[in-house]
């Protein structure tokens, strides 16, 4: 079974620019959640979508959003980068269901200059 | 979700069982154990949880306290792969929703030939 895709791999753009990232979670899986990490700060949540509806959410600024997609794949968009969004982005997928573990990415690295 | 304390950092020889503790003395009675681990530049994997019985896989096994407060985890015979920061997380699941993880810094597992 393939595991958790996302795309691309590294990204490089200019402070005030927007970025869009994409997942493909694994097959099967309905939940889908998004994820920063950063040397500073290390994992930390920005939302998770399941069956099309964001039903948790972190402590990010409204310039990150996403959305999710009838065939469960995510995508995530920050608008209005700034330096400090610079930062490797994951991605994990699970069943949903009470405890199922969650299956991450190997993410995108985004750098803003 | 519960706080987590772990060491920063452990070394162990190839071939010899790797055993990481994690405390967990606010862990409450619906709280799982996960433990996942990074090795870089990737995303996290999932390894294995439990509630209260000990558990083992493929991968590793599980050891929880009888007061849940502490668990181990246990790579039986590690090689030069499982190098890489581990993670406990104990986590709350109450039917969907709360897919959210909070990881603490981890403890830097270092293995030597």
């Amino acid at each position: 079974k393939a595991g958790v895709t996302q795309t691309p791999r590294y990204l490089i753009k200019t402070r005030g620019q927007q970025v869009t990232l994409s997942c493909s979670p694994i097959s099967g899986h309905r939940s889908v959640s998004w994820y920063q990490q950063t040397p500073g700060q290390g994992l930390q949540f920005l939302f998770e979508y399941f069956s099309e509806t964001q039903r948790n959410k972190g402590n990010f600024p409204g310039r990150f959003s996403g959305r999710q997609f009838s065939n469960s794949r995510s995508e995530m968009n920050v608008s209005t980068l700034e330096l400090g969004d610079s930062a490797l982005y994951l991605c994990a997928s699970s069943l949903g269901e009470v405890n199922s573990p969650l299956h991450f990415g190997n993410g995108t690295r985004l750098t803003v200059t | 979700d519960a706080k987590t304390t772990q060491p920063p950092s452990m070394d162990c020889a190839e071939g010899r069982a790797a055993n990481l503790p994690c405390n967990h003395s606010t862990i409450s009675g619906n709280e799982y154990v996960y433990w996942y681990r990074q090795i870089h530049s990737q995303g996290p994997q999932y390894i294995i949880h439990g509630l209260k019985n000990n558990e083992t896989n493929e991968m590793a096994s599980l050891i929880i306290t009888e007061d849940r407060k502490s668990s181990t985890l246990i790579l039986p015979h590690a090689t030069l792969r499982d190098t890489a920061v581990y993670y406990c997380i104990v986590r709350v699941r109450a039917n969907f929703g709360n897919e959210k993880l909070t990881f603490g810094t981890g403890t830097r597992l270092t293995i030597i030939p």
